[in-house]
């Protein structure tokens, strides 16, 4: 069974500092990666996506992540946090076969002190 | 292009009674996702409606159901209402195509549901 840990709740940076937030999957076969970032009272926007080839994926608004196989991982980074980037962040895992389910990991909260 | 829509925004209920939440998918989408989010967690799949019919499951009992209609929108029906019910539920569809090629959600706002 696939599975999504987002190390810590609560991430707290200053504004222009750098944005880490980490997640580890667990699947048997290399999953579809994805972060979603959720808004107050909004949906889910995408961030950025793995599925094959290059392993350092860009994403909107300055954020990219890297997968890497041998610590299944995907960690999201800014190099220079926003005010603006203060949200909830998902890491979410897909199979490749089975249609759409996606399984979410739980959220990291970015705060972004001025 | 008309994103993914969902009504109402917010509703409040009582235990035991049913709920209909509704999904309008972005034009052209055939396929369509149901999540729980509850306070303080990530969403958990529902299901899952490809062409009108359910196609995959997540770990909810039988009195979570759907449909989806002809012009690809949905229907969330909750049965007997229990306090745990209490969650943002989320709609997403997706674009026609092979599952193995086509990767993106597009998720719509939420409902907000209470059950007192």
């Amino acid at each position: 069974a696939q599975s999504v840990t987002q190390l810590g709740s609560h991430v707290s940076v200053s504004e222009g500092a750098l944005v880490l937030l980490r997640c580890n999957y667990s699947s048997s076969v290399p999953p579809y990666l994805f972060w979603y970032v959720q808004y107050p009272n909004q949906g889910l926007q995408l961030l950025l996506k793995y599925t094959t080839g290059a392993t350092l994926v860009k994403g909107i608004n300055g954020f990219e992540a890297e997968f890497k196989k041998s610590e299944t991982s995907f960690h999201l980074t800014k190099p220079s946090a926003h005010m603006s980037d203060a949200a909830e962040y998902f890491c979410a895992v897909r199979a490749h076969t089975g249609g759409f389910k996606t399984i979410f990991g739980a959220g990291t909260r970015l705060f972004v002190k001025a | 292009e008309t994103g993914v829509t969902q009504s109402p925004t917010h509703l409040i209920k009582t235990r035991g009674q049913q709920v209909t939440l509704r999904c309008s998918s972005q034009s052209g989408h055939n396929t369509v996702s149901w999540y729980q989010q509850a306070l303080g967690q990530g969403p958990q799949f529902i299901f899952q409606y490809y062409r009108e019919e359910e196609n995959g499951r997540g770990n909810f009992p039988p009195r979570f159901s759907g449909l989806q209609f002809p012009n690809y929108s949905s229907e969330l029906n909750v049965n007997a209402l229990e306090l745990d019910d209490s969650a943002l539920y989320l709609c997403a569809s997706s674009p026609p195509g092979d599952f193995l090629i086509q990767e993106t959600q597009y998720f719509g706002p939420g409902t907000r549901l209470l059950v007192l």
